[in-house]
């Protein structure tokens, strides 16, 4: 079974900060997920990447395979960026459910 | 529509009733599944169906009963529930097996 590990496991940060998430995990994966979880539940995909990197306004992934770790970096950081951030990954093989990490707390003060 | 809605928000029931969750979507997709989260944890996964038909099942026990009528909709029948079982239970759809995930809102469930 996938092994999937955050760090921090909680952040604190002032506004306009430049924050990095990381995650590892320990086998081969088809794809990896960022997620966002506001207090109250909602969960929302932030991406799903299998290689390289993507942008989605102020929201950078990037994902090495060789290395199986990924990064969320998050420019310009802003109060309502206050969330869980979680890390999951799809091991493959067909119809599988995610495997999560334990999740990164940040707070962005202004 | 792009969303995936789960009812009831909230539920309260007691170690002998016998309740069900609901989770609907009308984006296609095909694959569906139904996560548990306690407090402060991540989500675990509990079954997926894909092609309305069940696919895994993450050993959970019987008193939770998964069922895929259609495409569109996912329940979760709960019977002899305890205590412990309280939790956040979330469900999810992908356009196709290990797809980007939608989640719902989530149900609260309280077992007294």
């Amino acid at each position: 079974k996938n092994e999937v590990e955050q760090s921090p496991q909680n952040l604190t940060a002032q506004e306009g900060e430049f924050i990095t998430i990381n995650c590892s995990y320990s086998v081969g994966i088809s794809a990896l997920h960022w997620l966002q979880q506001h207090p109250g539940g909602g969960i929302v995909s932030l991406f799903m990447l299998s290689s390289g990197k993507k942008k989605h306004g102020r929201l950078i992934a990037t994902i090495n395979i060789q290395e199986k770790h990924s990064s969320l970096h998050i420019t310009a950081s802003h109060p309502r960026d206050s969330a869980v951030y979680i890390c999951a990954v799809n091991s493959g093989g067909g119809a599988d459910g995610l495997t999560f990490g334990k999740g990164t707390h940040l707070i962005i003060q202004p | 529509d792009t969303e995936v809605t789960q009812t009831p928000k909230h539920l309260v029931m007691g170690m002998t009733n016998k309740k069900s969750l609901k989770c609907e979507q009308h984006m296609g997709h095909r694959a569906m599944y139904w996560y548990k989260q306690k407090a402060k944890k991540p989500p675990e996964l509990m079954f997926v169906y894909s092609y309305e038909k069940l696919s895994i099942n993450e050993s959970v026990p019987s008193r939770f009963s998964p069922e895929c009528p259609n495409s569109s909709l996912l329940n979760l029948h709960l019977h002899a529930l305890q205590p412990e079982d309280s939790a956040l239970y979330l469900c999810a759809s992908s356009q196709e097996w290990g797809g980007e995930q939608f989640f719902g809102p989530g149900t609260r469930l309280t077992v007294l």
